[in-house]
């Protein structure tokens, strides 16, 4: 099946730092992904939608200012948690979805974030 | 709004039993429905994806059907193993954006 690829898999950061964490998909194009976020014991929740060549497409109560988006290619897109605080610590995975396979998501591997 | 709701949240058979993990979605214009795996601490595996005209997918030792018109989807996974203990999502897909139900999660005891 198609790979997405995450990287770092893990970062820990200092409060007030900024990380990027980076996304790509192996083996199609991909005009959109998506970032979520999963908290301990909970289900991933949906932040945001990267659309290649245009801005991302943020869920309500998400800071755009915050977790910046960047979709500059057909195989990469670039989240970047800005000043993290220790309330970003999380696990962020990615998707893309692959309009060539009905549509499919395949999921990275994701990026455990911890803020000190 | 599209909510997805999986029940139980947890189960715990012994190993050898079948076992039904259940979906429900409020919304049922969906393009496709996916279950996943998820171990501790770790991403997700894609275990089986159906498309909104189809009925049933199956791969080894699990099925999954899905009724869109009345918004359900059932994972029934046969002769279960402690491999198999894990977190259980469901999602729901309208062509690429993803809602997730909580998950139920499976422990199969030796």
């Amino acid at each position: 099946g198609a790979v997405v690829s995450q990287h770092p898999s893990w970062v820990i950061c200092k409060s007030g730092t900024s990380v990027k964490i980076e996304c790509r998909s192996l083996d199609f194009q991909a005009t959109t992904m998506f970032w979520y976020r999963q908290f301990p014991k909970q289900s991933l929740m949906l932040m945001a939608t990267s659309n290649e060549g245009s801005k991302a497409t943020y869920e309500q109560g998400v800071e755009k200012d915050k977790f910046l988006i960047n979709h500059a290619s057909l195989t990469l897109s670039t989240l970047t948690v800005t000043s993290a605080h220790p309330e970003d610590s999380s696990f962020y995975i990615c998707s893309a979805s692959n309009p060539g396979h009905n549509y499919e998501q395949y999921f990275g591997p994701g990026t455990r974030l911890t803020v000190t | 709004k599209q909510e997805v709701t999986q029940i139980p949240a947890a189960l715990s058979v012994p190993e050898g039993e079948n076992l039904v993990l259940n979906c429900s979605f409020t919304d049922s214009a969906i393009y496709n429905l996916q279950w996943f795996r998820q171990d501790p601490g770790k991403g997700l595996t894609s275990l089986l994806l159906i498309q909104s005209s189809q009925r049933e997918q199956t791969s080894g030792r699990l099925n999954a059907s899905l009724d869109k018109s009345s918004g359900r989807s059932t994972l029934y996974i046969a002769a279960s193993q402690p491999g198999d203990s894990a977190t259980y999502l469901c999602a729901v897909s309208d062509a690429g954006k993803s809602t997730f139900g909580d998950g139920t999660t499976l422990t199969v005891k030796p």
